[in-house]
């Protein structure tokens, strides 16, 4: 089993919707948990930062982590076709942990106008 | 500032041939890391450098691969001979700490045929 699941999709809305990607993990001493983006051919980019549980809002972006499910989700809200890329979600350990992410496989999103 | 710099951006070899790739991190950043990325096993971490020094190579596949820094503003992976199943996008990303934000390159795009 990996440390980190994610389902790859493809996931295809239409322009306006509400998009919710999730990450299961299964080490409970991840403390840091980030959503990157990739868009085709590019670098990924980190989107959202986030610290143990809680939610974290960045204009039509918000961020969820529930440490007791070991569940992260991302949820981007009237999309946009710019949106379109793949999501990519990372994680880390706490105070003594060196540094090293761990991602999910991606999931690929598709907005259409 | 120009970002993560990687060269080549695509390279196709024979099997059995050495390959090298080229990272330049960005200025000031003083950590660098190695990463493949394939359909099969998503993103996945090779090596890390904190201030020029070599601190988690458990991710280095095979003793084929080798990378090094030999200063603070260049860094090369080599995998010497190639294989067909080494085939893959290579990122070089940096932080200006170990746990900081991580900037990723363009990637260089590998065929082994």
């Amino acid at each position: 089993q990996k440390e980190v699941e994610q389902d790859p999709g493809p996931l295809s809305v239409p322009e306006g919707a509400i998009v919710s990607l999730n990450c299961t993990y299964s080490n409970s001493a991840f403390q840091y948990f980030m959503w990157y983006r990739q868009y085709s051919r590019k670098g990924p980019e980190l989107l959202m930062y986030t610290y143990s549980s809680g939610n974290k809002e960045d204009g039509r972006f918000t961020a969820q982590v529930d440490k007791s499910s070991k569940y992260i989700s991302l949820f981007i809200r009237d999309s946009q076709p710019s949106d379109s890329a793949t999501y990519l979600c990372a994680m880390r350990g706490g105070m003594g942990n060196t540094g090293k992410l761990i991602f999910g496989q991606g999931t690929t999103l598709q907005v259409k106008p | 500032d120009a970002g993560v710099i990687q060269s080549p951006r695509h390279e196709v070899t024979e099997m059995g041939q050495e390959v090298t790739l080229r990272c330049k991190p960005i200025s000031g950043h003083n950590s660098l890391f190695w990463y493949r990325q394939t359909m099969m096993r998503g993103l996945e971490l090779l090596i890390y450098f904190n201030n020029n020094v070599p601190i988690d190579d458990s991710g280095m596949p095979e003793d084929r691969f080798s990378a090094k820094m030999p200063n603070a503003s260049f860094s090369t992976l080599k995998i010497q001979p190639s294989e067909p199943r080494d085939s893959a996008v290579y990122f070089c990303a940096s932080s200006s700490g170990m746990r900081n934000e991580q900037f990723f390159g363009p990637g260089t795009r590998l065929t082994v045929l």
